[in-house]
């Protein structure tokens, strides 16, 4: 049972215009979570995180949103460029401390110039 | 500051056999994970090591194991090879774990493995 869900398997935006991934988790323990990129022949790299106390956290272009209520997240980029073009996984952490980090399948994001 | 390294990048093996994975974290993190990335499970968790003790591990069979040595370097080991462990290795360290207050982790290359 997936307990993270990325369900849009990829996303195609202009280049400029605002990038939205989304995340579902079902596991309500889950209390902070993390955004990786990923280009082809190279591992994840952390893009921007956030922890259940808060609803929104900013990192230049990249800001994420957190709906605990509903148990979603999703990740802006704005603008998009072609060089943000990759495959974004969200990650979940249990809480009380794990390493055991639950992914999702990731979305590969496609920026059009 | 060097990042996180895996040795070999690549890797062909036939069923039945074993194979030994390598993993340098980045100078200063004592915590390394291990992950396994196929097209149809996605990134899956396979175990986590600080100061040379597993932590936690996650849900794959005993042939795979780990072990962490004194200078925070860490090997996967996965006996009598299956089709099916045909994946991406990926390793990741970070200077505390994230139940101490770290931030995430960071991940290597990988090492990609192909059993035949």
């Amino acid at each position: 049972d997936q307990q993270v869900k990325q369900n849009s398997p990829s996303l195609s935006v202009q280049e400029g215009r605002i990038s939205i991934l989304n995340c579902d988790y079902t596991n309500s323990m889950f209390d902070y979570f993390l955004w990786y990129k990923k280009y082809p022949a190279e591992g994840p790299t952390f893009l921007i995180s956030i922890s259940s106390i808060k609803d929104k956290n900013e990192d230049g272009r990249f800001t994420v949103f957190l709906n605990k209520s509903a148990k979603h997240l999703s990740l802006h980029i704005v603008p998009s460029q072609p060089g943000d073009s990759a495959v974004y996984f969200c990650a979940a952490s249990p809480q009380g401390g794990s390493e055991k980090l639950v992914f999702g399948k990731g979305t590969k994001l496609t920026v059009n110039p | 500051k060097a990042g996180v390294t895996q040795t070999p990048r690549y890797l062909i093996k036939t069923r039945g056999q074993q194979v030994t994975l390598s993993c340098s974290p980045i100078s200063g993190h004592r915590s390394v994970s291990w992950y396994q990335q196929t097209p149809g499970q996605g990134l899956q968790f396979l175990f986590e090591y600080f100061s040379e003790t597993q932590r936690n591990k996650g849900n794959f069979p005993g042939r795979f194991s780990g072990r962490q040595f004194s200078n925070s370097r860490s090997e996967m080991n996965v006996s009598t090879l299956e089709l099916g462990d045909s994946a991406l290795y990926l390793c990741a360290s970070s200077p505390v774990p994230l139940a101490a207050g770290g931030e995430t982790q960071y991940f290597g290359p990988g090492t990609r493995l192909l059993v035949l």
